[in-house]
Order: structure tokens, then C-alpha cells, then sequence
């Protein structure tokens, strides 16, 4: 089945610095990858999202890229906010099971003012 | 739309006990998928319904959890008995259709057994 790992597991910047987080996927069938934020004591949210059929997508300070042949996909985070500190996980979902979502551990980001 | 409902928010009980958690997905959502999030493993799916239909289990992970469905607009697991390794963070998401993009989480049930 699916496995998504995700790396790193914990990432520390400065604000307005620039946070990268990366993933890689097993299955080659997959095409959907979301990036969900969860922020202290709530459920995850979707942030972003992006198909295999596309290499990049932006939405303001977020930007999602994806390498179909190496099976990875990244989050980029610009100009960081405190307000952006939150867990981050990436996923996978298959075009066999469209049900399912494959979630990596998680970020933890940590923006420091 | 008051998103998905799950209650309790938060759990303690001892070692042995049944625990119940309780979950209501967004109005007209079809799907409800039930995960649990801890520190070293992320985020698990345990089981997820469709039409209040159990359609993949194969993440639970042991027949002291059970999940039922009753109607479109409840759902519970239940952990019985309860061992202390299954203090995590449950959390309850719903999407509206096949294949729908976002899934919606509830708040979580953060759970400690003693």
C-alpha cells in the first residue's frame, strides 16, 4: 500500500525567513497531494493542495511542488509569520482508492519573532 | 455550518475501562473517517464509513476498538478495554462525495489512560 514519509519532523526559522518541508510517496498511481496545517488544539486544516497532472502551485505566501518521477512533493512557506507555526502534514491519495487519504508524521514549525 | 462535532474533547480514565467517543459530520457528507493521532506514528486512519457503511477497518488496531455508524449523522468508537497505549488524539473527518478534495476534521478527542 501507500506510505508517505516526511521530513523533518521539527523545523525552526526566523520570521521572514523561508520553511521548506518535504515528502516522498511510494505509489506511483498516486495523483492528489494535500498539505494540511493543525494548529494547537484544533483538527487539520487543508492549506494547499495540488495534482499530478501540475509541477507547482502558489496561493500567496504558499507554494506546492511536485517531482513525479522522484515520487516528492514540498511545501514552501514564504516570508514567515509567527502566526504560521502549526504541525504540517502532507499526503497521498491513490487513483485505485480515491476514499483514502495517506497522511506523513508531520512538521512541527516553529516561527520565532 | 457548525463543522464536525466530537465530543468529548477530552478523556481520562483507568486502565481497563470502556471508552466511548462520539463524533457528527458536517450536514450531507456521505463519508465520515475516524484516525488517531499520536506522537510517533502521525496520523493513523483506523476505519472510515460511506452511507453509514463500514468500508475499510483494516486500521484498527485491535478488536478491543470497535466503530459503529447508526445514522448519517452520528458515529462512535469504542475502546474496550482500555489500555494506556491508546492515549493519543482521535480525531473524526467528513468529505462530501467520492473522491471530494478537503476532508473536514473535528476538534479531536484527546484521550489519556492511566
Amino acid at each position: 500500500g501507500e506510505n508517505v514519509e516526511q521530513h523533518p519532523s521539527t523545523l525552526s526559522v526566523q520570521e521572514g525567513d523561508s520553511a521548506v518541508i518535504k515528502c516522498t510517496y511510494s505509489d506511483s498511481a498516486s495523483n492528489y497531494f494535500p498539505w494540511y496545517k493543525q494548529e494547537l488544539g484544533k483538527g487539520p486544516q487543508l492549506i494547499i493542495d495540488i495534482r499530478s497532472n501540475v509541477g507547482e502551485k502558489k496561493d500567496q505566501r504558499i507554494a506546492v511542488t511536485l517531482n513525479k518521477t522522484a515520487k516528492h512533493f514540498s511545501l514552501h512557506i514564504t516570508e514567515t509569520q509567527p502566526e504560521d507555526s502549526a504541525v504540517y502534514f502532507c499526503a497521498a491519495r491513490g487513483v485505485y482508492n480515491t476514499d483514502k487519504l495517506i497522511f506523513g508524521t508531520g512538521t512541527r514549525l516553529q516561527v520565532f519573532p | 455550518d457548525a463543522g464536525v462535532i466530537q465530543s468529548p474533547r477530552h478523556e481520562v480514565t483507568e486502565m481497563g475501562q470502556e471508552v466511548t467517543l462520539r463524533c457528527k459530520p458536517i450536514s450531507g457528507h456521505d463519508y465520515l473517517f475516524w484516525y488517531r493521532q499520536t506522537m510517533m506514528r502521525g496520523l493513523e486512519l483506523l476505519i472510515y464509513f460511506n452511507n453509514n457503511v463500514p468500508i475499510d477497518d483494516s486500521g484498527m488496531p485491535e478488536d478491543r476498538f470497535s466503530a459503529k455508524m447508526p445514522n448519517a449523522s452520528f458515529s462512535t468508537l469504542k475502546i474496550q478495554p482500555s489500555e494506556p497505549r491508546d492515549s493519543a488524539v482521535y480525531f473524526c473527518a467528513s468529505i462530501n462525495g467520492r473522491g471530494a478534495d478537503t476532508q473536514y476534521f473535528g476538534p479531536g478527542t484527546r484521550l489519556t489512560v492511566l
